[in-house]
């Protein structure tokens, strides 16, 4: 499968504490973005990277929230000290620059559950 | 007012009717332009891009009119499996290849 991979695909945690979630993008995409998504709503934008560098973290959620990708391929998005209002599958895509329709394939996601 | 906005739905249609959505975005130097489907507990999955002339693709016609801001999209002849959310997609900023925004959807049950 080269589709967008996530990991993991379900992850209950208890409030406080921190959580790592990984994406894995189409492998010639070169770009990869975040996007939450709560109950009744479109997903929204997070953040995004071209490559290794992030170009807009503007609408990251809080300083809590933080995303990596270092090496220009698989990103992570953190959580620190985790609140019940974070409950939300997170969903990352990714697409490739340079075309001109920015058509974005998305992972399964990661359905987050703060206790 | 909201950056995309659709029909709020839900819409509960017959096997074999045509059913329409629409939908309008705020942002006037929006560029690239979609529908998704989504069906629950699933990731959005690209239906179709929305093109300045509108385009088909088999059941499916999409319009875009960039003066009213406005984008549809009609499902002829719907199917039991056409049953999903159908998100409206409008890129964020001038650029084409830039994050996208989401409506919050439009929910379809298509019943036998």
């Amino acid at each position: 499968d080269t589709g967008v991979s996530q990991d993991p695909r379900h992850k209950i945690t208890k409030r406080g504490q921190n959580v790592t979630f990984r994406c894995d993008p189409i492998s010639e995409h070169n770009r990869l973005y975040w996007y939450r998504q709560t109950l009744g709503q479109g997903p929204e934008f997070l953040t995004y990277f071209q490559n290794e560098a992030q170009l807009e973290k503007s609408r990251l959620l809080s300083d809590r929230f933080s995303a990596e990708r270092p090496k220009g391929s698989f990103s992570t998005l953190e959580i620190q000290r985790t609140e019940q209002g974070d409950s939300a599958m997170y969903l990352c895509a990714s697409s490739q620059s340079g075309r001109a329709w920015n058509e974005q394939f998305f992972g399964p996601g990661t359905r987050l559950t703060v206790l | 007012r909201k950056e995309v906005e659709q029909d709020p739905g839900p819409f509960n249609v017959p096997e074999g009717a045509t059913v329409a959505f629409n939908c309008t975005y705020s942002n006037s130097a929006s560029q690239s332009f979609f529908w998704y489907r989504q069906d629950c507990r699933k990731e959005p999955k690209l239906l179709m891009s929305v093109y300045s002339s509108g385009n088909e693709d088999g059941r499916f016609t999409a319009q875009l009119n960039r003066a009213s801001q406005y984008i549809s999209l009609l499902i002829r002849d719907s199917k039991l499996s056409d049953s999903a959310t159908y998100l409206c997609v409008v890129n964020w900023g001038s650029a084409g290849n830039t994050p996208l925004v989401f409506g919050k959807g439009t929910r379809l049950s298509v019943i036998a």
